[in-house]
């Protein structure tokens, strides 16, 4: 079955540093591969979507990246704020059984610093 | 985006009563939801996929009759935790799916804000 490892350890940067974080899968590749951002105690918010045949998306000070040689995806977010410290989640959309369903990892805390 | 909302945001019940959580699409139709389940620090673990009108599809090793879902409308799931234990306590999140079209991203899923069930 799919696995999808992200950094389990925390994330600790400087504010206005680049944060870049990184999601491995196994097995076959997704058609799509998201980035969500989670608040303690809130659902994940969708931030970045990425298709197999696209190398490489931007969204304001967010980027993503897909790899799919190495079956890897990195999500950076430049000139970082405090703002930015959440759980990013990196989700793989996978057909099976006649549907679509997103498969995550457990996430990546980030905590930006003043 | 569009908003997807979860009643109650909290629930602490005693073992063996049931509980029931809903889930909207307030301001488009979703013919599609899903009902996630996360542990602390965990991933979020996708519980079963419902269609309007139909049957849910549950993942392996989620008890269908433990864990009902009702989807009769475009725009109201429903997840039912029967028999509540300890070992059911966990954070309950669903998504609804737009269908493609303008005002959505293609695939873009929708979560709700998530409930918190808590079982004495």
């Amino acid at each position: 079955s799919q696995k999808i490892e992200q950094n389990s350890e925390a994330l600790n940067i400087q504010e206005g540093k680049t944060a870049t974080l990184t999601c491995n899968y196994t097995n076959y590749s997704p058609a799509y591969l998201q980035w969500y951002r989670q608040d303690p105690g809130r659902g994940p918010v969708f931030l970045l979507l990425i298709r197999e045949n696209e190398k490489e998306k931007r969204k304001e000070r967010l980027k993503v990246t897909f790899d799919t040689t190495h079956k890897q995806s990195l999500f950076h977010i430049t000139a970082s704020q405090p703002a930015d410290s959440a759980t990013y989640l990196c989700a793989l959309l996978m057909f099976s059984g006649g549907y679509n369903k997103l498969i995550f990892g457990a996430g990546t805390r980030l905590a930006v610093h003043p | 985006g569009a908003v997807v909302s979860q009643h109650p945001s909290r629930v602490i019940c005693k073992s063996g009563t049931s509980v029931k959580i809903e889930c909207r699409s307030l301001d488009f139709q979703a013919t599609t939801m899903f009902w996630y389940r996360q542990f602390p620090k965990q991933s979020l673990m996708l519980m079963a996929t419902s269609n309007e009108g139909s049957k849910a599809t549950y993942e392996q090793g989620v008890e269908k009759d433990k864990f009902l879902i009702n989807h009769a409308s475009l725009t109201l799931s429903t997840l039912t935790v029967t028999s509540a234990h300890p070992e059911d306590s966990s954070f309950y999140i669903c998504s609804a799916r737009e269908p493609a079209g303008e005002k959505s991203s293609y695939n873009e899923q929708f979560f709700g804000p998530g409930t918190r069930l808590t079982v004495l």
